[in-house]
């Protein structure tokens, strides 16, 4: 199996807060995590790159200091929105590959609504 | 630039036909392509992967072609069922990365 959990599914939050949302590999070691927002009828959109014990690699135009990315062990990433403002709101996704998987191969988690008020 | 085009008009099918979505790419040079599925409020889920020298891959009731010369992938769901309803991505993938498409939503009119 491949399965990748994230947890809340679904947040509410005040602008100006901080909202941390977590990605986890359930059965299996993943050596790379991706983290993808996506909005309405649009397709995903890479924000960033995480391998465990390293820093995550940024696409361009995600600002780093905004979108705190953590990846402290082979099976957790964590994403926190510092700051979040109502333009921040948006349909989170966490993805992970395998290292025995097919090539380039991700497992997404479920997704995290994310409504910044 | 580089661009992934799929049909942003969904496409509504009778159930127990054959459903043909279309991806076509530029100024890529993907090793593999993928497919995925993607239900509403829902993560991805991964579907077929087609490697650059493999011209179909079946799954099923799923078929997907892969064509570098036109730069163009064909996706099939055959004795489509309401079930199969959902959006459809297509991925190239390339560099421990994938670029998705925007994604082609299927209707299966029982």
């Amino acid at each position: 199996g491949a399965v990748v959990s994230q947890h809340p599914s679904r947040v509410i939050c005040k602008s100006g807060t901080s909202v941390k949302i977590e990605c986890r590999s359930l059965d299996f070691q993943a050596t790379t995590m991706f983290w993808y927002r996506q909005f309405p009828k649009k397709s995903l959109m890479l924000m960033a790159t995480s391998n465990e014990g390293s820093k995550a690699t940024y696409e361009q135009g995600v600002e780093k200091d905004k979108f705190l990315i953590n990846h402290a062990s082979l099976t957790l990433s964590t994403l926190t929105v510092t700051s979040a403002h109502p333009e921040d709101s948006s349909f989170y996704i966490c993805s992970a590959t395998k290292r025995e998987g097919l090539p380039d191969t991700q497992y997404f988690g479920p997704g995290t609504r994310l409504t910044v008020l | 630039s580089q661009k992934i085009e799929q049909n942003s008009e969904a496409l509504n099918i009778q159930e127990g036909k054959t459903a043909t979505l279309t991806c076509n790419y530029t100024n890529y040079s993907p090793a593999y392509l993928q497919w995925y599925r993607q239900d509403p409020g829902r993560g991805p889920v991964f579907l077929l992967l087609i490697r650059e020298n493999e011209k179909e891959k079946r799954k099923e009731r799923l078929k997907v072609t892969f064509d570098t010369t036109l730069k163009q992938s064909l996706f099939h769901i055959t004795a489509s069922q309401p079930a199969d309803s959902a959006t459809y991505l297509c991925a190239l993938s390339g560099n421990n990365r994938l670029a998705f498409g925007k994604g082609n939503q299927v209707v299966v009119i029982p």
